[in-house]
């Protein structure tokens, strides 16, 4: 149980164009999600916690305008790259957590983002 | 906000010694510090939690301790093995439930 799924694994996209990134739990209903970035060998750095039916929090240096997150049902959010750079490049994983305030996160597979 | 700390970055050891990873975070706030496992391309694992209510936890060859007024805490793996090898990240969190803030993670190379 309690399984993650992101969607791609692996993108590559031209330099100006958006990309989009699913996270979903699979066996259970995800009240709150969270995105994170990662650079090779290093840990995970929080990027927004995505609540269902509200509007994300991002955090401090994260330009929500360019990273749009979107928790439109209990098992799926959405992580948008708009007019991606080669500097966003990165590895981007989601994890879920259930609803309860228990402290588990289940996390995701991660999406390899190459940008162009 | 939280913010914590990991070393070393990096920690080469042979196979059958002891590996140790400290933390410290700086709110004091903060509840719950789990450890996560993540090998190269792959999803970070929980490998042990602890909450503020216990000093040490330990399951099988980890163990991670807790110090709550000096606001550390520590993975301990005991007799190193080679698929021990993969990066390991601390995290603290305040309230149950709350967002996870993770320390930089550590390079684990265990050597055959």
């Amino acid at each position: 149980g309690a399984v993650v799924s992101q969607h791609p694994s692996r993108v590559i996209c031209k330099s100006g164009t958006s990309v989009k990134i699913e996270c979903r739990s699979l066996d259970f209903q995800a009240t709150t999600m969270f995105w994170y970035r990662q650079f090779p060998k290093q840990s995970l750095m929080l990027m927004a916690t995505s609540n269902e039916g509200s509007k994300a929090t991002y955090e401090q240096g994260v330009e929500k305008d360019k990273f749009l997150i979107n928790h439109a049902s209990l098992t799926l959010s959405t992580l948008t790259v708009t007019s991606a750079h080669p500097e966003d490049s990165s590895f981007y994983i989601c994890s879920a957590r259930m609803g309860g305030g228990t402290d588990t996160q289940y996390f995701g597979p991660g999406t390899r983002l190459t940008v162009l | 906000g939280e913010n914590v700390e990991q070393h070393p970055s990096t920690l080469s050891v042979q196979e059958g010694d002891s590996a140790v990873i400290k933390c410290t975070y700086s709110d004091s706030a903060s509840n719950y510090f789990p450890w996560y496992k993540q090998e190269l391309g792959k999803r970070p694992q929980l490998i042990i939690d602890i909450r503020s209510n216990v000093g040490e936890k330990k399951d099988q060859r980890i163990a991670v301790t807790l110090n709550k007024t000096a606001k550390h805490f520590s993975l301990h793996i005991t007799e190193t093995q080679p698929e021990d090898s993969a990066v390991y990240s601390c995290a603290a969190s305040i309230n149950q439930g709350g967002k996870l803030i993770f320390g930089q993670g550590t390079e684990l190379s265990v050597k055959p």
